[in-house]
Order: C-alpha cells, then sequence, then structure tokens
C-alpha cells in the first residue's frame, strides 16, 4: 500500500489561510473517516492536529480544520502565524492489516 | 499527564540487534494499543508495528516482519520493540505512540535515533 500523497510545500503570508491535501484510495481515505494530521516542528515528535477527518483535540487551535471528500481529505490552517511553520502529516486507518496505518509524504509549510 | 519515554537507540552494525523500550505514564497503559512509528533522517512517518491492549493482535509492516518483535509488559507500563537483523534502511528515529480507538495516534514519545553503519 502507497503513501498518501501530499504537496512537498505550501506557503502563506502571516493572517491568510493555506490547504493542504491528502489524496488516497478507497481502502484508507475514502473508505472511513478515519483521517488525521499531525503537525511535526523540527527535531521533535509529531503531534495530533486534527482526528476522525475534522475533530480537534483538546488544547489544539480552532485555525486548524479539516474535511474530506472522496478520497481526499483537507487541513486548512486559517490566520497564518509564525509558529505554524512545520511540517504537517495526514494519516488514516487502512483496511489492510499491513500497514495498519498509512501516513502521507508530508508536507513543508512555509510562512512568508 | 500522559508520557512516553523511548529509550535504547544507539548505533549498530548492519546485522546486529537492539531492543527498544518505552516507559508509559499518566495513563491506565493496560488499556491501550500501543505502536512504532519510524522516520529515517529527512524523510517522512513510517508505521512499524501495533500491538492491541493484551497482546491478542499484533501488526507488522512488510518492511520489518520477521525481523522485528513487538511486545509489552503492561504489569511495567512498557512497550518494547526487538529488532534483529537490521539493515543501514532501519537507521531512524523510532517513536513510540498511543492509539485513540485504533484510528489515529494521539500521543507520541519524543524518539529514540537507531542508527545502523558499518
Amino acid at each position: 500500500q502507497s503513501a498518501l500523497t501530499q504537496p512537498a510545500s505550501v506557503s502563506g503570508s502571516p493572517g491568510q489561510s493555506i490547504t493542504i491535501s491528502c489524496t488516497g484510495t478507497s481502502s484508507d481515505v475514502g473508505g472511513y473517516n478515519y483521517v488525521s494530521w499531525y503537525q511535526q516542528h523540527p527535531g521533535k515528535a509529531p503531534k495530533l492536529m486534527i482526528y476522525e477527518v475534522s475533530n480537534r483535540p483538546s488544547g489544539v487551535s480552532n485555525r486548524f480544520s479539516g474535511s474530506k471528500s472522496g478520497n481526499t481529505a483537507s487541513l486548512t490552517i486559517s490566520g497564518l502565524q509564525a509558529e505554524d511553520e512545520a511540517d504537517y502529516y495526514c494519516s488514516s486507518y487502512t483496511s489492510s492489516s499491513t500497514p495498519l496505518y498509512v501516513f502521507g509524504t508530508g508536507t513543508k509549510v512555509t510562512v512568508l | 499527564e500522559v508520557q512516553l519515554v523511548e529509550s535504547g537507540g544507539g548505533l549498530v552494525k548492519p546485522g546486529g540487534s537492539l531492543r527498544l523500550s518505552c516507559a508509559a505514564s499518566g495513563f491506565t497503559f493496560s488499556s491501550y494499543s500501543m505502536n512504532w512509528v519510524r522516520q529515517a533522517p529527512g524523510k517522512g512517518l513510517e508505521w512499524v508495528s501495533s500491538i492491541s491492549s493484551s497482546s491478542s493482535y499484533i501488526y507488522y509492516a512488510d518492511s520489518v516482519k520477521g525481523r522485528f518483535t513487538i511486545s509489552r509488559d503492561n504489569a511495567k507500563n512498557s512497550l518494547y520493540l526487538q529488532m534483529n537483523s537490521l539493515r543501514a534502511e532501519d537507521t531512524a528515529v523510532y517513536y513510540c505512540a498511543r492509539a485513540e480507538g485504533g484510528s489515529y495516534l494521539g500521543y507520541w514519545g519524543q524518539g529514540t535515533l537507531v542508527t545502523v553503519s558499518s
């Protein structure tokens, strides 16, 4: 099973909104509402930002939102801030036992 | 506060073995499935292995099947990854992560670096 497809990089100016796409198949993204998004700053562990397509864990800013249409999920960051500059990975539960979780290729978000 | 602390990483020669540990605290460890996820230098995340709360269900990525063994000790609140026949391509930071309802990974440790090199 291949990694989910994300754009390599997305950039925006402070205050703007950006959207990161995550494309999979009907065996993962399209088949389940189990898409999650992780933020990773350099040298740090990934941090959960969105789970089950559109839910935010406690403590995560409401500037982060998620959605899904068919086999493509999206993460939108509104009111972009300097601290949002990081790598972002989507992930999905899969219908296969291996891999149990498939991750996206990762997107570097740059705040201009 | 949920804490996951990995240890056991280091430098090992190709073909060698290493055992990673993950010490859990701040939650009822025996109630959660646990996972290992790795990240090669400059690369993305790769799921490695998963073990259910009672060790009844165990899964591996094809890339490590037959070489790695995941286990846990609920009495010690600890997760393990025994890595044998290590290859250069196993070089990565290894994270332990708690599964939430099986659908996503809610908490991650800080990671431990494994370097396979002669």
